[in-house]
């Protein structure tokens, strides 16, 4: 069965505390792997799509990177306004679902001042 | 540019009633998605809109109808709410072709059901 799994569940560093959050994978073949980040009754925003392994995608304080198996977003920095929670989300190749997403639970991320 | 539209924003229902839930996007995708957001557990594809016209069941279907109005709307129907479908209930599109795009999520609709 096809699963996405992140880790830790929640995570809580000071200001300019750099650290990663991971998001493992096992599908029969991917097609892409997407970042969410999501406020607080809002709906998920896109961050970024990495493709292929060895593949790395950054956007101000995050980079995200790819291998076989997982992915990680790499804060560099963070700010309070970086709190969230992150969403990692994977598509299949042959999947159906029009390339509906494949979800997992998520990491809420708390940046204290 | 708005984006994924939805609407109502909040809605309190009781067990039996019906109610459709709105969705437009003004983004020219042709694939639209709905999704359930519950509380411990990650977003989970109710059904989804392939292109204009089409329609076909995700990983929860059970208890809910869709209807592809146009290629902007794609809207979803409780016919007899349960409270089981207390959540948070997303709609998202997509621009796709080969596939790997991202989907846009509009915020969400807060579905009660006593």
């Amino acid at each position: 069965e096809d699963q996405v799994t992140q880790s830790p569940e929640a995570l809580r560093l000071q200001e300019g505390e750099s650290s990663s959050l991971n998001c493992s994978y096992t599908v029969s073949g991917l097609r892409g792997l997407f970042w969410y980040r999501q406020d607080p009754g809002k709906g998920p925003e896109f961050l970024f799509t990495l493709y292929s392994a060895g593949e790395e995608k950054e956007k101000e304080r995050l980079k995200a990177t790819l291998t076989k198996k997982e992915s990680f977003l790499h804060i560099t920095a963070p700010k309070p306004e970086d709190s969230a929670t992150y969403l990692c989300a994977v598509q299949m190749i042959n999947g159906g679902g029009a390339d509906g997403l494949t979800f997992g639970k998520g990491t809420h991320l708390i940046i204290q001042p | 540019n708005a984006g994924v539209t939805q609407t109502p924003k909040f809605q309190v229902l009781k067990t039996g009633q019906s109610m459709t839930l709105q969705c437009a996007q003004d983004m020219n995708h042709n694939s639209m998605y709905w999704y359930r957001q519950d509380p411990g557990m990650g977003l989970r594809l109710i059904y989804y809109s392939a292109s204009e016209g089409t329609t076909d069941k995700g990983e929860v279907p059970n208890g809910y109808n869709v209807s592809r109005l146009n290629k902007r709307e794609f809207s979803l129907r409780l016919e007899s709410a349960a409270p089981s479908q207390t959540s948070v209930y997303f709609c998202a599109s997509s621009f796709v072709i080969l596939g790997g795009q991202p989907q846009h999520f509009g915020d969400g609709t807060r579905l009660s059901i006593l």
